[in-house]
């Protein structure tokens, strides 16, 4: 069983909130990674992390922010929130640099923006 | 450029009856493969994984995938569906590069299990 956690579970926010949703994981992983899920579409990455201190951008343009400043904490920043950031966000964590890339995923933070 | 392809969008299977998922990549190499399934509400689980060695791999929950690599597939497949399979199903790859390894999903297959 993965121990990753993400919290809210599900948000509805107005246009133009700040919002953070945060993602924890105890396994003690290296690599955490934030996907964009809209219903039956593949899973999209935006961010990821080696480690602390370290972030970097996915294959989608996302208004998003991240930080990394523990090892088990990666949060998601969105400044201003629009409607079009409507959609699920999951959190996952796998180990560095063995190759096998097996990711544990969080269950998700499904977010409206009206 | 690397892709996955799953070429179907949703699966309808009677209960007790055979599975088989579909599951192509685009890759020149033969990268790490992964299925993965997403209850809903729930963030996705591996289901079972292949790196090398013998090509039909065991999983969780009673499924099995097989590496074919004359056609770049891996198939997923269960001898005996139960409703509590009903869950959306990803397959997905991770291709090493210069700057570590990168996972692709594909869109996912949908199953749908009648009674």
């Amino acid at each position: 069983e993965a121990d990753i956690y993400q919290t809210p579970r599900y948000l509805v926010i107005g246009t133009g909130k700040k919002i953070t949703l945060e993602c924890s994981q105890t396994m003690g992983h290296d690599k955490m990674y934030w996907y964009q899920q809209d219903p039956g579409m593949e899973l999209h990455l935006i961010h990821y992390s080696y480690g602390v201190n370290s972030t970097e951008k996915g294959d989608l343009s996302s208004e998003s922010t991240v930080s990394r400043i523990r090892t088990e904490h990666f949060p998601l920043t969105l400044e201003s929130a629009r409607p079009s950031h409507t959609s699920q966000y999951l959190c996952a964590s796998s180990i560095d640099g063995t190759g096998e890339e097996t990711q544990y995923f969080g269950p998700g933070t499904r977010l409206l923006v009206l | 450029a690397q892709s996955v392809t799953q070429p179907d969008i949703h699966i309808t299977v009677s209960e007790g009856a055979s599975l088989e998922l579909r599951c192509n990549y685009s890759y020149g190499a033969t990268p790490y493969l992964f299925w993965y399934v997403q209850s809903p509400g729930q963030g996705l689980q591996l289901l079972l994984k292949y790196f090398s060695g013998d090509t039909l791999v065991q999983g969780i929950k009673g499924f099995e995938a097989e590496f074919k690599r004359s056609q770049s597939s891996f198939n997923l497949r269960k001898p005996s569906v139960h409703w509590s399979d009903a869950a959306e199903y990803f397959c997905a790859v991770a291709l090493g590069n210069t700057g570590g390894f990168k996972t692709i999903f594909g869109a996912g297959t949908r199953l749908f299990v009648k009674a």
